[in-house]
């Protein structure tokens, strides 16, 4: 099955500054890459998407790249914010049907004031 | 618009007590997930229903049961709980179209969650 790796597990960073998180994935079929915040006590919340036929993507302060051949996606957050402090998920999915989604282990990114 | 609901918030069990935890979702969604959620183990999939009236086993069946009740809920039951079941418990559902999944991947909705503490 699918395997998905993710780091750092910690990331702190000063309000202002960009934050990288990265994800590798195992199955070559994987064709959906969604990314979730999850702040404390909520369950966790889409943030942005990638399918397998773009290679970037970005909404606002928010960009997902993703690199096929070496089966590895990024989020970056450009002038981070103190609400953007948080867990964040990367996930894979291979295949169609409904099977669900392999997720990231997570990263939990602190935002200095 | 609630989303998806789960009920309780917080349970706490003694060893080989059963329980079900509860969820639905108002968003006419055809599929709904049982995932749990340990420190430093991400989320990982227990159960899923991919449509009304079928269940398929995730990575983590052992120890649970579900019901896919109708469209709106789907239950997970603990028989006999045991301590390495503490955990948070996220329910979550999303929409498949019928015909060419392979292009057509939904996001997930996640409920709030289920604190259960098994001592």
């Amino acid at each position: 099955g699918e395997n998905v790796e993710q780091h750092p597990s910690t990331l702190s960073v000063q309000e202002g500054d960009s934050a990288v998180i990265k994800c590798t994935y195992s199955d070559s079929a994987s064709n959906y890459f969604p990314w979730y915040k999850q702040e404390l006590g909520k369950g966790p919340q889409l943030i942005i998407d990638i399918r397998s036929n773009v290679g970037e993507k970005k909404d606002q302060r928010i960009a997902v790249t993703l690199n096929k051949t070496a089966k590895h996606f990024s989020l970056h957050i450009t002038e981070t914010q103190p609400e953007d402090s948080a867990v964040y998920f990367c996930a894979a999915k291979s295949g169609g049907g409904a099977d669900g989604l392999t997720f990231g282990k997570g990263t939990h990114l602190i935002i200095q004031p | 618009n609630a989303g998806v609901t789960q009920t309780p918030k917080f349970q706490v069990l003694k060893t080989g007590q059963s329980m079900t935890l509860q969820c639905a979702q108002d968003m006419n969604h055809n599929s709904m997930y049982w995932y749990r959620q340990d420190p430093g183990m991400g989320l990982r999939l227990i159960y899923y229903s991919a449509s009304e009236g079928t269940t398929d086993k995730g990575e983590v069946p052992n120890g649970y049961n579900v019901s896919r009740l109708n469209k709106r809920e789907f239950s997970l039951r603990l028989e006999s709980a045991a301590p390495s079941q503490t955990s948070v418990y996220f329910c979550a559902s999303s929409t498949i179209r019928d015909i060419d999944w392979s292009s057509y991947n939904s996001p997930l909705h996640f409920g709030n969650g289920t604190r259960l503490t098994v001592t």
